[in-house]
């Protein structure tokens, strides 16, 4: 059974960082692009980064260029989504999601149950 | 940047009907489209990619059409674990989502 487990989201205060992470299980980590797309509250799905199978291809949507990074560790099976200079309109439920082929633009496949990102003073 | 656009915005429908949800494309994608559900408080969930296949577990009373800019996501015979909301994504280049289409109880 494919398992992806978000963790990391939190309160944390306009300007500040946080670390998401991604645990997979299941299947082949290393073989799948990974997504991460977020919900903000009361609205639709937004893509927000995506990184190819290897690790050596990251894209990034224009509204979070600059700020955010997506890296993966294919050892240890996990993605990750650094955070920076976050602000209020980044407040969202954020979901890792597989993707069905080793390039970013595949269809999705499995998602995780989402993270809680709240970004207020 | 591809823009996704979804018809109806929502959906007030019995038991038993035939839904249909459609999307269309600002530009071609070919038939890179999937449709997910999502329920309250719950991930979404894939249903059907490349515009109309079925992904594995999903009853065949879902099926998908469409290529090129305009896609159709059809339910034949709604049942009560369907009322849920329901998207379309393009992946011809990155990922957009449509704005969502809820199917709730008339």
């Amino acid at each position: 059974e494919v398992l992806l487990l978000e963790s990391g989201g939190g309160l944390v205060q306009p300007g500040g960082s946080l670390r998401l992470s991604c645990a997979a299980s299941g299947f082949t980590f290393s073989r799948y692009a990974m997504t991460w797309v977020r919900q903000a509250p009361g609205k639709g799905l937004e893509w927000v980064s995506a990184i190819s199978s290897s690790g050596t291809g990251t894209y990034y949507a224009d509204s979070v260029k600059g700020r955010f990074t997506i890296s993966r560790d294919n050892s240890k099976n996990t993605l990750f989504l650094q955070m920076n200079s976050l602000r209020a309109e980044d407040t969202a439920v954020y979901y890792c999601a597989n993707n069905k082929e080793a390039f970013y633009d595949s269809s999705g496949d499995h998602w995780g149950q989402g993270t809680l990102v709240t970004v207020s003073s | 940047d591809i823009q996704m656009t979804q018809s109806p915005s929502t959906l007030s429908t019995s038991v038993g009907d035939r839904v249909t949800i459609t999307c269309r494309a600002s530009q071609r994608v070919s038939t890179w489209l999937a449709w997910y559900q999502q329920k309250p408080g719950k991930a979404p969930k894939l249903l059907i990619y490349k515009t109309s296949t079925l992904e594995s577990g999903v009853p065949s009373r879902f099926s998908g059409s469409g290529s090129g800019t305009e896609f159709t996501l059809t339910i034949s015979s709604l049942q009560p674990d369907d009322f849920a909301t329901y998207y379309c994504q393009q992946y011809n280049s990155y990922w957009t989502f449509g704005q969502g289409t809820k199917v709730e109880i008339k």
